[in-house]
């Protein structure tokens, strides 16, 4: 059965320095991995997906993430953050084959001034 | 502009009534989903439908029902049976295995 854990449910990071989002995933077949990013009272947006083809995807606003198979990983990162950054992000897995979008529980991003 | 709209923004129910939710799409995907959402966790899958007429159960369908009628269309009912219904409702569509694109969410409340 396919799952998604990621690491931390808070994440903070000050202004202008790196980020990083952690994400584990578990799938039976090739899958397709997403990151979105939340808004308070929004709906959610896609940041990025990584469908078979280049290990590292690049995303809007900056972010990009590599898929690391031997870990069964897929790491959000952005290389300087931003005020308009702070959110929650969402990493999916969708197995191949199926319907059924996997949703981690989400790591909420606090950046600091 | 192709997207995907939710209405109303917020609901409020009465004790025992039954309240629908609308979710409406123009990108001419086949799948629609809806999903829950409460405070501090991430999403629960309702219901899915892969194409019009047909619909499965997600993880927490019981109290909730749904209707695929049209391509566009994928209302959701939340009725007296759900005894917990006040959450953050998202409905979303894709192409088969594609990327979801959600819309802005309803949020009820039971008064």
């Amino acid at each position: 059965a396919q799952s998604v854990t990621q690491l931390d449910s808070h994440v903070s990071v000050s202004e202008g320095t790196p980020v990083l989002l952690r994400c584990n995933y578990s799938s039976s077949y090739s899958p397709s991995l997403f990151w979105y990013v939340q808004h308070p009272n929004k709906g959610l947006q896609l940041l990025l997906k990584y469908t078979s083809a280049a290990t590292l995807v690049k995303g809007i606003n900056g972010f990009e993430a590599e898929f690391k198979k031997s870990e069964t990983s897929f790491h959000l990162t952005k290389p300087s953050a931003h005020m308009s950054d702070a959110a929650e992000y969402f990493c999916v897995v969708l197995t191949s084959g199926t319907y059924k979008y996997i949703f981690g529980t989400g790591t909420r991003l606090k950046v600091l001034a | 502009d192709g997207g995907i709209t939710q209405s109303p923004k917020y609901l409020f129910r009465k004790e025992g009534q039954n309240v629908t939710l609308s979710c409406e799409q123009n990108l001419n995907h086949d799948a629609m989903y809806w999903y829950r959402q409460d405070p501090g966790q991430g999403l629960r899958l309702i219901y899915y439908s892969q194409i019009v007429n047909d619909f499965q159960k997600g993880d927490i369908a019981e109290g909730y029902s749904v209707s695929r009628e049209k391509k566009e269309s994928f209302p959701l009912t939340v009725t007296s049976a759900q005894k917990n219904p006040t959450a953050f409702y998202l409905c979303a569509s894709s192409k088969r295995e594609g990327s979801q694109f959600f819309g802005p969410g309803t949020r009820l409340t039971v008064l």
